[in-house]
């Protein structure tokens, strides 16, 4: 079965400061994997997504994540974080069944 | 704006009752996914509608049903309610007829509060 694990349950940073956000999946097959972000009372949109190909993608906002097969990671990065970063972030994965599993959710605090 | 629909927004209720959530796709979209998000159990994928057919189910009650209907709207029907249920309810779509993906679009979701 698949699972997503984001070890930090909220990640504190400053403004400016660059600011990466840990994924982990465990899967026996091939996997899609995404990065959601959900702004208070809001649904969630689509970051980036990793799909095939190139192993880092870059996204929406000026996130990127790197695919890295060996270590079951999908991480996702941003060089200088802006106080409209602050909202909850989910790394999910999806086989060829399309549903989507969800990590629990890192919580992107920036400070100014 | 994701183009996914839902209504209604927020809606409360007491236990032991019976709503429906309604969720229209993005134009052109042919499946409908339904999610749960909750305090306790984070997010976690019920049901999958593809053109009217269900696909695939996850951890849904048996007291929750759902249907895609011709038009590729769907609803959700959540009977029995529990305080438990209390969440918040997402729609998403995907697998536009012209170009078909992964990505899932979601709703702004409907808040549901069990009384």
């Amino acid at each position: 079965a698949q699972s997503v694990t984001q070890l930090d349950s909220q990640v504190p940073v400053f403004e400016e400061a660059p600011v990466e956000l840990r994924c982990n999946y465990s899967s026996s097959v091939s996997v899609y994997l995404f990065w959601y972000v959900q702004y208070p009372n809001q649904g969630l949109q689509l970051l980036l997504k990793y799909l095939s190909g190139s192993t880092l993608v870059k996204g929406i906002n000026g996130f990127e994540a790197e695919f890295n097969k060996s270590q079951t990671s999908f991480h996702l990065r941003k060089p200088s974080v802006h106080i409209s970063d602050t909202a909850e972030y989910f790394c999910a994965v999806s086989d060829s069944s399309y549903k989507l599993i969800f990590g629990s959710g890192t919580r992107l605090l920036v400070r100014p | 704006d994701s183009g996914v629909t839902q209504t209604p927004k927020h809606l409360i209720t007491a236990t032991g009752q019976r709503v429906t959530l309604r969720c229209s796709p993005r134009s052109g979209d042919l499946s409908v996914y339904w999610y749960q998000q909750s305090l306790d159990q984070g997010l976690q994928f019920l049901i999958h509608y593809y053109n009217g057919e269900e696909r695939a189910k996850g951890n849904i009650l048996e007291r929750f049903s759902a249907q895609q209907f011709p038009d590729l709207h769907s609803e959700l029907n959540l009977s029995s309610l529990e305080l438990g249920d209390s969440a918040l309810y997402f729609c998403a779509s995907s697998i536009h007829r012209d170009n078909p993906s992964y990505e899932q679009y979601f709703g702004p979701g409907t808040r549901l509060t069990v009384t």
